[in-house]
């Protein structure tokens, strides 16, 4: 069964610009999560998509923003983009039982660099 | 609120000897617990979870146990290599992940 894979693996922007990230979960899974990853704040949970619907959402401005299609394909996108926006953005995918707390599968992540 | 607290590396040993990453969680109910860890250039792959009290998850050659009374789930491993160093992740999850920061863990040959 493949992994999860991300879109495109690198990405240089600049400041103000916008940005997407497509994330492609396993095969049969329905919850897509995001994560922004940088050496600062670590880990830190953006939002989660559960059958083309939001289901949670971390403390993130506006700016950040996602959606899942109905293959369960999603993306995310980054409005006016700033330098502190600079992080390995991460995909992970689960079944996502309802209320329960899945393993969740990671994607090897899109590095985002903004100058 | 729900939070891991996981000790700070880096933590740098030898091969072969003894590991111990400790993690620490406060949350409501008995959330599942989880053991993350991510390679150079990789994303996040799970390394053992425990989904209820005293439970112990173990895979290669790693092991975590669930304490609920001290509200732990450190990482053991009995003697580490060189392949193992990499960055561990303790998480928790009830309706989300909770991720603690990471700790980075070097083995030198």
């Amino acid at each position: 069964k493949a992994g999860v894979t991300q879109t495109p693996r690198y990405l240089i922007k600049t400041r103000g610009q916008q940005v997407t990230l497509s994330c492609s979960p396993i095969s049969g899974h329905r919850s897509v999560s995001w994560y922004q990853q940088t050496p600062g704040q670590g880990l830190q949970f953006l939002f989660e998509y559960f059958s083309e619907t939001q289901r949670n959402k971390g403390n993130f401005p506006g700016r950040f923003s996602g959606r899942q299609f109905s293959n369960s394909r999603s993306e995310m996108n980054v409005s006016t983009l700033e330098l502190g926006d600079s992080a390995l953005y991460l995909c992970a995918s689960s079944l996502r039982s309802a209320g329960d707390s899945e393993t969740q599968y990671f994607g090897p992540g899109t590095r985002l660099l903004v100058l | 609120g729900n939070s891991v607290t996981q000790m700070e590396g880096p933590v740098t040993l030898s091969e072969e000897a003894f590991l111990t990453i400790n993690c620490t969680y406060t949350a409501t109910g008995y959330p599942s617990l989880f053991w993350y860890v991510q390679y150079p250039g990789e994303g996040l792959q799970l390394l053992l979870k425990a989904t209820k009290a005293d439970d112990k998850g173990s895979n290669k050659g790693f092991e975590a146990t669930y304490r609920k009374e001290t509200t732990s789930f450190h990482l053991e491993k009995g003697s580490v290599q060189v392949s193992d160093s990499a960055v561990y992740f303790c998480a928790l999850g009830d309706d989300k992940i909770i991720f603690g920061k990471g700790t980075r863990l070097h083995i030198l040959p």
